[in-house]
């Protein structure tokens, strides 16, 4: 199937800093990319549909100045987590939907996560 | 709102036993139904998914699951498990039509013993 790339898979940064999380598709073009937050234990929950060329649809309840989100190209969008703190510590992942193959029926394929630590 | 539940959090099987993993969901209108499956260290990958036609949907790796719409539910079966079907598995809904907006359950962590 056709590869989601996450990178950095791993960041530990210090409260009141900003990070950035890239979702790369790899070998399709993604004019839609989901991102999703996992705690511990729990589901994913969706935070955001970014779509290419214009705003981010964010969740209800999902701070929009607290996560930028920027789908600047058909492969790639990028999740800012701004002044991080604590409890923003998670598990971040995206999905990028092909968009070659299908309109919304078009199979979503899935990041390998990146996991944010904020001490 | 609309939600999935898993019924397991952990499952632990020896390995050619049965599996059936209950996945509940709350929503009213038309559904797309989904199964993904998470291997130790990798990404989500789709196991299978329903979208309209057959209730009963066959997946990959030997897995199907049936749509019960009176009862709200799109449980994952497969006859005889495997070591290497150790993962966390978790059912989704998109209430919104095809991949739109996946609405994911808690997850069932496997465990297959040899």
């Amino acid at each position: 199937g056709a590869v989601v790339s996450q990178h950095p898979s791993r960041v530990i940064c210090k409260s009141g800093t900003s990070v950035k999380i890239e979702c790369r598709s790899l070998d399709f073009q993604a004019t839609t990319m989901f991102w999703y937050r996992q705690f511990p234990k729990q589901s994913l929950m969706l935070m955001a549909t970014s779509n290419e060329g214009s705003k981010a649809t964010y969740e209800q309840g999902v701070e929009k100045d607290k996560f930028l989100i920027n789908h600047a190209s058909l492969t790639l969008s990028t999740l800012t987590v701004t002044s991080a703190h604590p409890e923003d510590s998670s598990f971040y992942i995206c999905s990028a939907r092909d968009v070659g193959a299908g309109g919304v029926t078009g199979e979503l394929f899935f990041g390998e996560g990146s996991r944010l630590t904020v001490l | 709102a609309q939600s999935v539940s898993q019924h397991n959090h952990h499952v632990i099987l020896s390995e050619a036993a049965s599996l059936e993993l209950g996945c509940n969901y709350s929503y009213g209108g038309t559904v797309n139904l989904f199964w993904y499956v998470q291997y130790p260290g990798q990404h989500l990958q789709l196991l299978l998914k329903y979208f309209s036609g057959d209730p009963l949907v066959k997946g990959i790796k030997g897995f199907e699951a049936e749509f019960i719409k009176s009862k709200f539910s799109f449980n994952l079966r497969k006859p005889s498990v495997q070591w290497s079907d150790t993962a966390e598995y978790f059912c989704a809904v998109s209430p919104s039509g095809g991949y739109n907006k996946l609405i994911f359950g808690a997850g069932t962590r496997l465990a297959v013993h040899p």
